[in-house]
């Protein structure tokens, strides 16, 4: 079935790390997004890839970066520059027509110690 | 630009009983709606869509939500909830024939009550 996959589904991290989380689909969807969620503050964009080799920031790309080497995959990795990066983030995909909505993974929930 | 509002962050409901989740949007253009399910530490589900014609969309779970143009409203309903019902509903909209991103709501956490 095809579907979106985020890795790992918890994540420890001690603080000055830099850590990668990682999202890969094959739904072949064009559009990829990354989400932070917070409780009680919904979904906050991140960063998002509509075209291999392009990506833009999001409401809060400070202290994150991405890539998007493949149409599969959308790693986004959490720099020691991100204060507080203690969340749930989620990955998301979707068909070149706003018309089909998001697909999301599962989330990966980073804790730092 | 749109914008999504959810008027309540949180609605408690007995079993069985009916449920209204509130969304009003805003926007200079028509959009597509959408009503998405998040159960904890899940990711998020589509429940369902407004692209056009009836108003009255009926999606999984037996939810349904009705598109109000003139108030721009897409509430969202359930004529009987059940425990497993206990999640939370984010409302979404992006504008129609453009590839955008879309913008969510803040999200509405549903309790239910045995």
């Amino acid at each position: 079935d095809g579907g979106i996959t985020q890795s790992p589904k918890y994540l420890f991290r001690k603080e000055g790390q830099n850590v990668t989380l990682s999202c890969e689909q094959n739904l072949n969807h064009d559009a990829m997004y990354w989400y932070r969620q917070d409780p009680g503050q919904g979904l906050r964009l991140i960063y998002y890839s509509q075209i291999v080799n392009d990506f833009q920031k999001g409401d809060i790309a400070e202290g994150y970066s991405v890539s998007r080497e493949k149409k599969e995959s959308f790693p986004l990795t959490v720099t020691s520059a991100q204060k507080n990066p203690t969340a749930f983030y989620l990955c998301a995909s979707q068909r070149q027509v706003s018309q089909s909505g998001y697909t999301f993974g599962s989330g990966t929930r980073l804790t730092v110690v | 630009a749109q914008s999504v509002t959810q008027l309540d962050s949180q609605v408690p409901v007995f079993e069985e009983a009916p449920v209204e989740l509130r969304c009003n949007y805003s926007s200079s253009v028509s959009v597509y709606l959408f009503w998405y399910v998040q159960y904890p530490n899940q990711g998020l589900q589509l429940l369902l869509k407004y692209l056009s014609g009836s108003t009255l969309v009926k999606g999984i779970n037996g939810f349904e939500a009705e598109f109000n143009k003139s108030q721009t409203s897409f509430h969202l309903r359930k004529p009987s909830v059940h425990i497993s019902d206990t999640a939370e509903y984010f409302c979404a909209v992006t504008p129609m024939n453009r590839d955008d991103k879309i913008i969510f709501g803040k999200g509405t956490r549903l309790h239910i009550l045995p």
